[in-house]
């Protein structure tokens, strides 16, 4: 069963950081390039990263950029974003996504559960 | 700045309803890759469609997907109670970045 499963979210003051993880398991990682997607509550969804499936290639939202950085580990079938000088703003549920562009589709055809990221004081 | 979509639609069961998102000539107008995503109260979104117009595996052929100019479209045909969801629309925005839609709750009557 193709899975991904998020972890290191949790509550941190502004200012802060944490580094989110993303496990794969059940396809060949690093045949696919994947992305971060968050949703605020109650909200709608925001694309923050991408990062190419042999990780050279990493791109951000305008939102974090600067701030937030992806990256990969294909020996470990893992991606990890790390989450600098947080805001208030940044608070949201963080998905990990599969892009299908390996399969022939430009979408995200896999997502995680999420992990929750809350930013206050 | 997200794509545009309605907050709301709603319609009686085995009736049809169409969500507009609509972008710009940098994403939605200049892009094949246009996806829809359902999201149920407390779960992941799930693809249902991608390329336009093009199914998911799984995904029931009264969904359906368009687009013309800025505007992308997706039309569920047919509705049951258990298309009430959040629905979502995604767009390629040029080199590796993606922007989505503000989302739309769809309302069985």
């Amino acid at each position: 069963e193709v899975q991904l499963v998020e972890s290191g979210g949790g509550l941190i003051q502004p200012g802060g950081s944490l580094r989110l993880s993303c496990e794969t398991s059940g396809f060949s990682f690093s045949y696919y390039e994947m992305s971060w997607v968050r949703q605020t509550p109650g909200k709608g969804l925001e694309w923050i990263s991408y990062i190419s499936d042999s990780g050279r290639v990493t791109d951000y939202a305008d939102s974090v950029r600067g701030r937030f950085t992806l990256s990969r580990d294909n020996y470990k079938n893992s991606m990890s974003l790390q989450l600098n000088n947080l805001r208030p703003e940044d608070t949201a549920l963080y998905f990990c996504v599969r892009d299908g562009a390996v399969a022939g589709y430009r979408a995200f055809d896999i997502w995680g559960h999420g992990t929750m990221v809350t930013v206050s004081s | 700045s997200a794509l545009t979509q309605p907050r709301s639609v709603s319609a009686s069961p085995g009736q049809s309803v169409t969500i507009a998102c609509t972008g710009t000539s940098s994403d939605v107008g200049d892009s094949n890759f246009v996806s829809w995503y359902q999201q149920q109260p407390d779960k992941a979104p799930k693809l249902m469609i991608y390329d336009v117009k093009k199914r998911s595996s799984g995904v029931p052929d009264r969904f359906s997907g368009s687009k013309s100019g800025n505007t992308a479209s997706l039309t569920i045909s047919g509705l049951q109670a258990a298309d009430e969801a959040d629905y979502f629309c995604c767009s390629h925005a040029g080199n590796y970045t993606w922007v989505f839609g503000g989302g739309t709750k769809v309302t069985v009557l």
